[in-house]
């Protein structure tokens, strides 16, 4: 069985980076899917942040594009989420999921952690 | 900037039918955009219930089907139940690895 969990601060003070691992357990991160991050500001919708490849391939929305970095660890088989120059709107759940690859829907979520950005 | 769209609320009696739908601002909705729908209660994380347009995904109920209608990707529940009041999401896939989520509709059960 697949499981993502994400993991990370919970507090982020405004203008630092916010950084979030997920660790991926039951299937290896190069064994060909795509890995995503996800977020929900309390109270609102989803939206996407980006994906990456295990190969180093990313693609991020381009509103947060300059903000963002995602990578890949496969050593420790895991993905990772930084978000710079965060402030209060960057509060919001942080989901890691996994995505088909070539039909680029989810099939497995992580839990989900709130990211709280707040002096 | 290419908008995706949802009603943001719908209500549906017990034992009736809804369709939700998922737009563009811009353009029409085609399999190529690989429609998927998700399913979320508060607190929870989102649960996956359909894919590339009407392909359901693993232990979903065959009350909830997806297709396109017009120019749109459509969310059907047919015979609504009570837990089935939740926020639907859709996702259309647009290319160059970018994926964009609809705002939600809150779907009411009464």
């Amino acid at each position: 069985q697949v499981q993502l969990q994400e993991s990370g601060p919970g507090l982020v003070k405004p203008s630092e980076t916010l950084s979030l691992t997920c660790a991926v357990s039951g299937y290896f991160i190069s064994s060909g899917s795509y890995w995503g991050w996800i977020r929900q500001p309390p109270g609102k919708g989803l939206q996407w942040i980006g994906t990456t490849y295990h190969s180093g391939s990313t693609y991020y929305n381009p509103s947060l594009k300059s903000r963002v970095i995602i990578s890949v660890d496969t050593s420790k088989n895991q993905f990772s989420l930084k978000l710079t120059s965060v402030t209060a709107a960057d509060t919001a759940v942080y989901y890691c999921a996994r995505l088909k690859r070539g039909t680029w829907y989810v099939d497995y979520w992580g839990q989900g952690t709130l990211v709280t950005v707040s002096s | 900037q290419t908008v995706v769209t949802q009603e943001p609320s719908f209500s549906v009696s017990p034992g009736g039918t809804v369709t939700l739908t998922c737009g563009l601002t811009s353009g029409s909705v085609s399999t190529s955009n690989y429609p998927s729908w998700y399913q979320q209660t508060p607190g929870q994380a989102p649960r996956t219930l359909i894919y590339s347009t009407n392909s359901r995904s693993s232990g979903v109920p065959d009350r909830f089907s997806g297709s396109i209608l017009g120019n749109k990707a459509a969310l059907t529940i047919t015979g609504a139940q009570a837990d089935d009041e939740s926020d639907y999401y859709c996702v259309l896939y647009m290319g160059s690895g970018i994926s964009v989520f609809g705002g939600g509709t809150k779907l009411t059960v009464l």
